[in-house]
């Protein structure tokens, strides 16, 4: 079943900060982050697994809470490259990519 | 340089006509997938394959055939079953791991006239 992510597209100023959330109605092995821009292949940003453990680059942070079902994945000082869509996908039986359903994606404009 | 390298870019169609993207990586991943991506829809799933000779049906097979003959390689073939062909196509790999980060190529965009 499709992630629900939210907003659905976002305007910043650069240096603003943002917020993308990614809920799922199942319980939740992994959450997946990707950022595509426009033409371009999505390119991995982070995971972040049941238990606790993540892995991604230093510079984005994201938080996963098991009990509710649902990730956020936060960008601080946002920077013109930055902008893109924004991808989370699930995974709920730990089969890592295999199994993994992405949201629809969320549109971030960041403007100087 | 590592990646995932995806033929053609762009490819035109007649209606009825099969067509073949190619997928070639020298990452090593053992894992492959090819993904369709439309506006506004994300990335679905249309096959995977997690070792040589052996693959899966993703979310939205239908139409599709795929084979996976070498490890680098993993081809998709846009069969005239399917429906609603022109997408663009993403193909990915994967270590294989529980992790799953997938590194994806620079995308195909089918056309079909």
């Amino acid at each position: 079943q499709q992630p629900v992510q939210s907003p659905q597209a976002v305007i910043l100023r650069e240096g603003e900060d943002a917020v993308i959330n990614c809920s799922s109605s199942k319980a939740l092995y992994s959450v997946h982050w990707y950022r595509q821009k426009h033409g371009e292949a999505p390119v991995f940003l982070m995971i972040l697994l049941k238990g606790g453990e993540q892995k991604g680059h230093d510079k984005i942070s994201a938080s996963f809470n098991e009990k509710k079902q649902q990730s956020s994945l936060y960008l601080t000082a946002s920077q013109l490259s930055y902008s893109g869509t924004y991808f989370c996908g699930t995974d709920h039986s730990g089969g890592g990519a295999d199994g993994l359903t992405f949201g629809k994606g969320t549109h971030l404009i960041i403007q100087p | 340089d590592g990646g995932i390298t995806q033929s053609p870019k762009y490819l035109f169609r007649k209606e009825g006509q099969n067509v073949t993207l190619s997928c070639e990586q020298n990452l090593n991943h053992d894992a492959m997938y090819w993904y369709r991506q439309d506006p506004g829809q994300g990335l679905r799933l249309i096959y995977y394959s997690q070792i040589v000779n052996d693959f899966q049906k993703g979310d939205i097979a239908e139409g599709y055939s795929v084979s996976r003959e070498k490890k680098e390689s993993f081809p998709l073939t846009v069969t005239s079953a399917q429906k609603n062909p022109t997408a663009f196509y993403l193909c990915a790999s994967s270590m294989g791991d529980r992790t799953g980060e997938l590194f994806f190529g620079e995308g195909s965009r089918l056309t079909v006239l």
